[in-house]
């Protein structure tokens, strides 16, 4: 079982719908990250917090320490959206990768 | 803010040839740096980080190595490369405490043929 759990695998939304990504951990952490991965392979991060919520445009995090789980949420999706996401927790001097949620959001 | 540069973007290189891929970072001092491989259909693996000039941690055994002969350069390299060393290799920097962001590079392509 890998450290970092992520779900959906694979999404797939029409425009303006509301998405949620998953992720659950198994490990104590200092902090959990939200990286967002375009086709063209590189990565911005998007959030990073430890507790409660965050949100930035149509994007919100959120966390639950006690249940080892944060929810990415995307309001009112459009296709640029389109991306991987991916789940990372801290510990120390390292970061701990979910496999990522593939994203899709059709026009 | 950070910016971290990596080059080459993309490299075609034949089994057993050497490898060597550089990071820089602008924009802060004394970074903590890392070298990450995502091989094709999976997740990042961490392969080694730097919290400072001479100073590497390897996190899995492998065919590859690193070094950090400046504070804002950061460089994998191989003397033999394998078909399995195939990836898209990415570097991050991290100012200040561990946990903090980590801000990535545009990454660079690796095919071994």
């Amino acid at each position: 079982k890998n450290e970092v759990e992520q779900s959906p695998q694979n999404l797939t939304a029409q425009e303006g719908e509301f998405i949620t990504i998953n992720c659950s951990y198994s490990v104590g952490i200092s902090a959990l990250h939200w990286l967002q991965q375009h086709p063209g392979g590189g990565i911005v991060s998007l959030f990073m917090l430890s507790s409660g919520k965050k949100k930035h445009g149509r994007l919100i995090a959120t966390i639950n320490i006690q249940e080892k789980h944060s929810s990415l949420h995307i309001t009112a999706s459009h296709p640029r959206d389109s991306a991987v996401y991916i789940c990372a927790v801290s510990s120390g001097s390292r970061l701990t990768f979910g496999e990522g949620t593939q994203l899709t959001v059709n026009p | 803010s950070q910016t971290i540069h990596q080059w080459p973007a993309t490299l075609v290189q034949p089994v057993g040839s050497p490898l060597s891929l550089e990071c820089t970072v602008e924009g802060t001092s004394n970074p903590n740096l890392y070298w990450y491989r995502q091989a094709a259909g999976r997740g990042l693996q961490l392969l080694f980080y730097s919290v400072g000039i001479g100073q590497i941690s390897s996190e899995v055994p492998q065919n590859l190595s690193a070094s950090r002969p400046q504070d804002r350069q950061f460089i994998l390299s191989s003397k033999k490369l394998l078909l399995s060393d195939s990836g898209f290799y990415l570097c991050a920097a991290e100012q200040g405490a561990e946990g903090n962001t980590q801000y990535f590079g545009p990454g660079t392509r690796l095919t071994v043929l």
